[in-house]
């Protein structure tokens, strides 16, 4: 699986776009991109995954770029509900998913 | 809404202890998964299940037995509990659909301290 960079704190001004990178330069082909988060005291919570396209859902963007190597997570008007630990994984299938330090994105009132 | 319920929040032992931890899924998904979560290593894969009486080692298996007599039940068993087993537990599940598998589900946790 590939391995994955992210930075390790962000902050975010409550009602703007928070936008999440994560490099994973090293990754194949059939390897998708996930991104889960983890607000305190819970378990992780799947947000969204991709390929190579740009998906879209009910909680977040992901936008991949045309190399593949790195990507983006945007939650488009954040709130302090989305204070949570963001991990980017990029892996062949989700069964074995490694989840690495991830990103504490802070927003802030 | 998915379910994933696992039995205890938080749960005390003595070393040497034989423990089990349940965890019960409600959407009839194939696969189940044990994590454990300890502060700067992350998450860590200990087991998982694709079916029924199947069990495949993760990461980190040492000290630890699993258990899926049913679909919808995976147990997680510390044969002789050890301080360094101090740790919060955690239970996915998933589903797979024409050779796909899908977004894992947790389960709150179980915070376990071995004294």
């Amino acid at each position: 699986d590939a391995k994955t960079t992210q930075p390790p704190s962000m902050d975010c001004a409550e009602g703007r776009a928070a936008n999440l990178p994560c490099n994973h330069s090293t990754i194949s082909g059939n390897e998708y991109v996930y991104w889960y988060r983890q607000i305190h005291s819970q378990g992780p919570q799947y947000i969204i995954h991709g390929l190579k396209n740009n998906e879209t859902n009910e909680m977040a963007s992901l936008i991949i770029t045309e190399d593949r190597k790195s990507s983006t997570l945007i939650l488009p008007h954040a709130t302090l509900r989305d204070t949570a630990v963001y991990y980017c994984i990029a892996a062949i299938r989700d069964d074995k998913i490694i989840f690495g330090k991830g990103t504490r994105l802070h927003i802030l009132p | 809404d998915v379910k994933v319920t696992q039995s205890s929040r938080y749960l005390v032992k003595r070393t040497g202890e034989k423990v089990f931890l349940e965890c019960v899924q409600d959407m009839d998904h194939e696969n189940m998964f044990w994590y454990r979560q300890d502060p700067g290593l992350g998450l860590r894969l200990i087991y998982f299940s694709y079916d029924v009486k199947m069990k495949e080692k993760g990461d980190i298996p040492e000290g630890y037995s699993v258990s899926r007599e049913k679909k919808e039940r995976f147990s997680l068993i510390l044969e002789s509990a050890s301080t360094n087993q101090t740790s919060m537990y955690l239970c996915a599940s998933s589903f797979t659909w024409e050779q796909t598998t899908y977004e894992q589900y947790f389960g709150p946790g179980t915070r376990l301290t071995v004294t």
